[in-house]
């Protein structure tokens, strides 16, 4: 039990729509990142929020953007989804204290794009 | 830019024998490295972690793992495996301890444990 929860589990989706994943943290971390899991693959970082700013973004189009809350809950949304993003997106929480952060993941959501 | 090999996507052992997975890093900076299990329908467990404090790290579940800089590796290993052990396994490493840069993970392996 990490402390990190997301929802929904699943979705499904059609190409083209938008969708909006939700996780909430631990109570206290002050830092979220997001990870793309493609199936037999390893996760991939899409970005991280700290103190509700984006300060880390990978290798991830614009369409992926997200939003953290003083509530310590945080979305990620993706527009104009393509069949590509069907996967399982992680978040993970952390506090942030000058370095040697652990991370705390969710058990993720599994998108699948239609 | 960092990257991470895990060689053997599926590695199979006996219960009782000796677990040993595979990671081979690059990292243009003294890099911190990961591992983490992933069992079904779940997220990622935090196994162990280096630091650069020594080169040979234990972790939960009896499993550790040795920091072999000439060779730019961090094998996993686990003296003896339990059925419990079978899940997916992930290598990860970041130059900023999973800060802005985020982490960057191998594909993974596979562990199967034959009875």
């Amino acid at each position: 039990e990490t402390g990190v929860t997301q929802s929904p589990t699943h979705l499904i989706k059609t190409r083209g729509q938008q969708v909006t994943l939700r996780c909430s943290s631990q109570s206290g971390h002050n830092t979220v990142s997001w990870y793309q899991q493609a199936l037999g693959q390893g996760p991939q970082f899409i970005f991280q929020y700290y103190r509700e700013e984006e300060n880390g973004r990978g290798n991830f189009p614009p369409r992926f953007s997200g939003l953290q809350f003083p509530n310590y809950s945080s979305e990620l949304n993706v527009n104009a989804l393509e069949l590509d993003d069907s996967a399982l997106y992680l978040c993970a929480s952390s506090l942030r204290q000058g370095g040697n952060e652990k991370l705390f993941f969710g058990s993720g959501t599994q998108l699948s794009v239609l | 830019a960092q990257s991470v090999t895990q060689l053997g996507s599926h590695v199979s052992v006996s219960e009782g024998a000796l677990v040993l997975l595979r990671c081979n890093y690059s990292s243009s900076v003294p890099p911190y490295l990961f591992w983490y299990v992933q069992y079904p329908n779940q997220g990622l467990q935090l196994l162990l972690k280096y630091t650069s404090a020594a080169t040979l790290v234990k972790g939960i579940n009896g499993f550790e793992a040795e920091f072999k800089k000439s060779e730019t590796s961090f094998h996993l290993t686990k003296p003896s495996a339990h059925m419990s052990d079978a899940a997916e396994y992930f290598c990860a490493v970041s130059e900023s301890g999973g800060g802005a840069d985020g982490l960057t993970f191998g594909k993974g392996t596979h562990l199967i444990i034959q009875p």
